[in-house]
């Protein structure tokens, strides 16, 4: 059982570029989640999604677009890549709001 | 604003109990806590969770005092592999606000 997989595990980006980062549970969660954690700030909470074809914003997501064609799947997009987006992003899924979530192993991001 | 207070550090010998605190006065009746704990930059992995009631899994127990402003997480026979940063959270949905959590380091 997969869980929760993050592609690809590391970038390295120049300013700029674009890129879409993936996330896919196979656990049949309705909720997705993307957030970043930057050294000494924890995890802040990018963008949600509440089911398939839903997407709502979280604390910071300014730079940055979802979306949730598949229930399976969670695409986080950087239109035009900055310094300050350099980051560790996790993807989570869970079942309901109320439970647990379930992390990915993360997305090293760094842009130049 | 942070919702939970944790100690930054904590020691444990190997193969004894871990007693891990937390403060949360200001916890509204309908929010849940929940611990996760997180190894060497991997991703948060949850332990466990509760509203009023203590909770046992195959990982930990959690205690929650009976006016819920604070709560303890055990670790029963902590191992090495359980040195990790441990976060204690009041959820409100959609937000997980992780804090800075109690890093705890597990000796041989």
């Amino acid at each position: 059982n997969a869980g929760v997989t993050q592609t690809p595990k590391f970038r390295v980006l120049k300013t700029g570029q674009s890129m879409t980062l993936l996330c896919a549970q196979d656990m049949n969660h309705e909720y997705m989640y993307w957030y970043r954690q930057d050294p000494g700030m924890g995890l802040r909470l990018i963008h949600y999604s509440v089911g398939e074809g839903t997407t709502a914003k979280g604390e910071v997501p300014d730079g940055y677009n979802v979306s949730r064609l598949k229930k399976q799947n969670f695409l986080l997009g950087l239109e035009s890549a900055a310094p300050s987006q350099t980051s560790v992003y996790f993807c989570a899924s869970s079942y309901a709001s109320n439970q647990p979530q379930h992390f990915g192993d993360g997305t090293r991001l760094s842009i130049l | 604003d942070a919702k939970t207070t944790q100690p930054p550090s904590m020691d444990c010998a190997e193969g004894r109990a871990a007693n891990l605190p937390c403060n949360h006065s200001t916890i509204s009746g309908n929010e849940y806590v929940y611990w996760y704990r997180q190894i060497h930059s991997q991703g948060p992995q949850y332990i466990i969770h509760g509203l009023k009631n203590n909770e046992t899994n195959e990982m930990a127990s959690l205690i929650i005092t009976e006016d819920r402003k604070s709560s303890t997480l055990i670790l029963p026979h902590a191992t090495l592999r359980d040195t990790a940063v441990y976060y204690c959270i009041v959820r409100v949905f959609p937000l997980l606000t992780f804090g800075k959590g109690t890093l705890l380091t597990v000796n041989p």
